[in-house]
């Protein structure tokens, strides 16, 4: 078993959608979790990460882990075409989703 | 300008050559890492580095070596072990281990022909 997984989609959404991307993970031990956005060709850029249980927000994304169930979230109000790209789970700094592709479309 | 610097952007080598990807960074970062990402399977860890002179192996190692002989570079060595070696090298460092902000270069993309 993958210690995350991830729906790697693609996922399509008119703009001004929510977006619910979502990971799921395997051992209960674990306590950071990210999420980072990826676009074409470069390297990925940190968008939020949490510690333990509960929700953060930051403008229009909110994170959210339910260690109960070890899931993972990350939801997008407002969805614009510039979040376009590739979104990826990961805990600690040494387990990462497949990623899932975003397309918002105008 | 604060940031990560990997070395060069496309590397094209001959099958059985050894190659070194330049990883720099300039944040007084203590923890480094080399992931590599194919498509469909998101980064994969190869090796990290929590302090100078001291290294770890990831998930997938074999094939590869570092060095951490300062604490501002990591550079990543495929060798001709590494079997599949023509992928996507991401270079990322955080302040140290525990605090998980990291933060990634733009990628090395090496073809081997």
């Amino acid at each position: 078993q993958k210690e995350v997984e991830q729906d790697p989609g693609p996922l399509s959404v008119p703009e001004g959608a929510i977006v619910s991307l979502n990971c799921t993970y395997s051992n209960s031990a674990f306590q950071y979790f990210m999420w980072y956005r990826q676009y074409s060709r470069k390297g990925p850029e940190l968008l939020m990460y949490t510690y333990s249980s509960g929700n953060k927000e930051d403008g229009r994304f909110t994170a959210q882990v339910d260690k109960s169930s070890k899931y993972i979230s990350l939801f997008i109000r407002d969805s614009q075409p510039s979040d376009s790209a590739t979104y990826l789970c990961a805990i600690n700094q040494f387990y990462f989703g497949t990623g899932t592709s975003l397309t918002v479309i105008p | 300008d604060g940031g990560i610097t990997q070395s060069p952007k496309y590397l094209f080598r001959k099958e059985g050559q050894n190659v070194t990807l330049s990883c720099e960074q300039n944040l007084n970062h203590d923890a480094m890492y080399w992931y590599r990402q194919d498509p469909g399977q998101g980064l994969r860890l190869i090796y990290y580095s929590q302090i100078v002179n001291d290294f770890q192996k990831g998930d997938i190692a074999e094939g590869y070596s570092v060095s951490r002989e300062k604490k501002e570079s990591f550079p990543l060595t495929v060798t001709s072990a590494q079997k599949n070696p023509t992928a996507f090298y991401l270079c990322a460092s955080s302040i140290d281990p525990r605090v998980t902000e990291a933060f990634f270069g733009q990628g090395t993309r090496l073809t081997v022909v």
